[in-house]
């Protein structure tokens, strides 16, 4: 069954300070993987994308890397801000014949703080 | 560039009545775009994959005679929630894909409608 789970679920931590949220897959084909930031009431946006053949992409203060052998992703943002707090959901997509399909992580939820 | 905008950003409608949303890709030619749900604390379910000029195709569970979807030209895709009930309250979100991104086949998003049926 294809499958994202991400970890924690729900993560507070204060301003300043650096945080790792996890992302594991059972998805198949795998085509790339996503991770996106939602803020409370409005859509996705998108942090990273990264292939197969990719295992770390930066953005800014996000760092997204990925193991395709675990099937593991992890999202890194360094020196937390205020306005980090959000929702940030992982998202694998699949390959169905000549179309490609999005399947939604849950998401965890971080509350950065002072 | 990539720009999606949804129309209305919010909608207090009363129980039996319809309403649409409106999906537009600002800055790009979008042939499939996307709508999404969401309720509280859950993550974005797919409804129906929508492509310009052509039937939406839904997923397994979602009504198409209830989830009305018009995708009429490359920029404009609309959903209409016909005979609303409360039930249907929820966050609607539409998403496009922009062609010629090879691998990637990047989807953008809107910024949700939020609709209460009252």
């Amino acid at each position: 069954k294809n499958q994202v789970e991400q970890s924690p679920q729900s993560l507070i931590i204060l301003e300043g300070k650096n945080c790792t949220l996890q992302c594991n897959y059972t998805v198949s084909p795998f085509s790339n993987l996503r991770w996106y930031k939602q803020d409370t009431g409005r859509g996705p946006v998108s942090l990273t994308i990264m292939t197969f053949s990719e295992n770390t992409k930066s953005n800014g203060r996000y760092t997204a890397t990925l193991d395709a052998d675990t099937k593991q992703s992890s999202l890194h943002i360094t020196a937390s801000q205020l306005s980090d707090s959000a929702s940030y959901i992982c998202v694998v997509s699949r390959l169905t014949g000549t179309a490609s399909k999005l399947t939604f992580g849950t998401g965890t939820r971080l509350q950065v703080t002072l | 560039g990539a720009v999606v905008s949804q129309h209305p950003s919010w909608v207090i409608c009363k129980s039996g009545t319809s309403v649409k949303i409106e999906c537009r890709s600002l800055d790009f030619q979008a042939t499939t775009m996307f709508w999404y749900r969401q309720f509280p604390k859950q993550s974005l379910m797919l409804m129906a994959t929508s492509n310009e000029g052509s039937k939406a195709t839904y997923e397994q569970g979602v009504e198409k005679d209830k989830f009305l979807i018009n995708h009429a030209s490359l920029t404009l895709s609309t959903l209409t929630v016909t005979s609303a009930h409360p039930e249907d309250s929820s966050f609607y979100i539409c998403s496009a894909r922009r062609p010629g991104q090879g691998q990637y086949n990047e989807q953008f998003f809107g910024p949700g409608t939020r609709l209460t049926v009252l």
